[in-house]
């Protein structure tokens, strides 16, 4: 397996549901990323984590939860969560020297959530 | 007004094409990304530049820092480049990706 991997593939869940998205970098990167895509809209950046460290979190709301156990994972923990929240949510990972983004970024295929 | 336009928003072309896409940005940067995603959602970084130029096969990205611009170029395109391009600026203030709302490119045979 080599690249960034990310899974499910596809979700859909009620709002009342508890779902984890996982993503898993093969590079030996220090840097991942979790983004949100929604119809027509750039890219959102959601949360950085650099050395297993949170770094940068975009105000986004407590129903998104992240995880960084070691630094080849990345979790999103998801709760009760809007139907406004389907999108796109995408993983990457890099390697950066000194801070977050100096590095090209590898994105993994995304997760396609629908939330009902 | 966001700190990172592309232009055009669309673009449809016959293969063989010339293409170029556009990105200018209004806020100090330490590196551009240009990025391409496929229908699908996968995304796959092209180039990181901050300065001069970079080519890769068929394609070519230039900066110019004074001007705050980049441009994408795709010679003698074919309709697998169909896709939506991205670039995204480092702001070196904060250090943040800003992204710009991407470019989707349609190649006709």
């Amino acid at each position: 397996e080599t690249g960034v991997t990310q899974t499910p593939r596809h979700l859909v869940m009620g709002m009342t549901n508890k779902k984890s998205l996982k993503c898993e970098q093969h590079l030996g990167h220090n840097a991942m990323y979790w983004y949100k895509q929604s119809a027509k809209k750039p890219l959102e950046l959601m949360f950085v984590y650099s050395l297993e460290e949170r770094v940068e979190n975009n105000s986004v709301p407590s129903r998104f939860s992240p995880e960084c156990p070691n630094s080849s994972h990345l979790f999103l923990h998801l709760h009760t969560l809007q139907p406004e929240d389907s999108a796109l949510y995408l993983c990457a990972s890099s390697q950066d020297a000194v801070v977050p983004g100096q590095g090209t970024q590898y994105f993994g295929p995304g997760t396609r959530l629908t939330v009902l | 007004k966001n700190e990172v336009e592309q232009s055009p928003q669309n673009l449809t072309a016959q293969e063989g094409e010339f293409i170029t896409i556009n990105c200018s940005y209004s806020v100090g940067i330490s590196a551009l990304h240009w990025l391409q995603q496929h229908p699908g959602g996968g995304i796959v970084s092209l180039f990181m530049l901050s300065s001069g130029k970079k080519k890769h096969g068929r394609l070519i990205a230039t900066i110019n820092i004074q001007e705050k611009h980049s441009s994408l170029h795709i010679t003698a395109s074919h309709p697998r480049d169909s896709a939506v391009y991205i670039c995204a600026a480092l702001s070196d203030s904060n250090y943040q990706l800003i992204w710009g709302a991407g470019t989707k490119l349609i190649i006709k045979p």
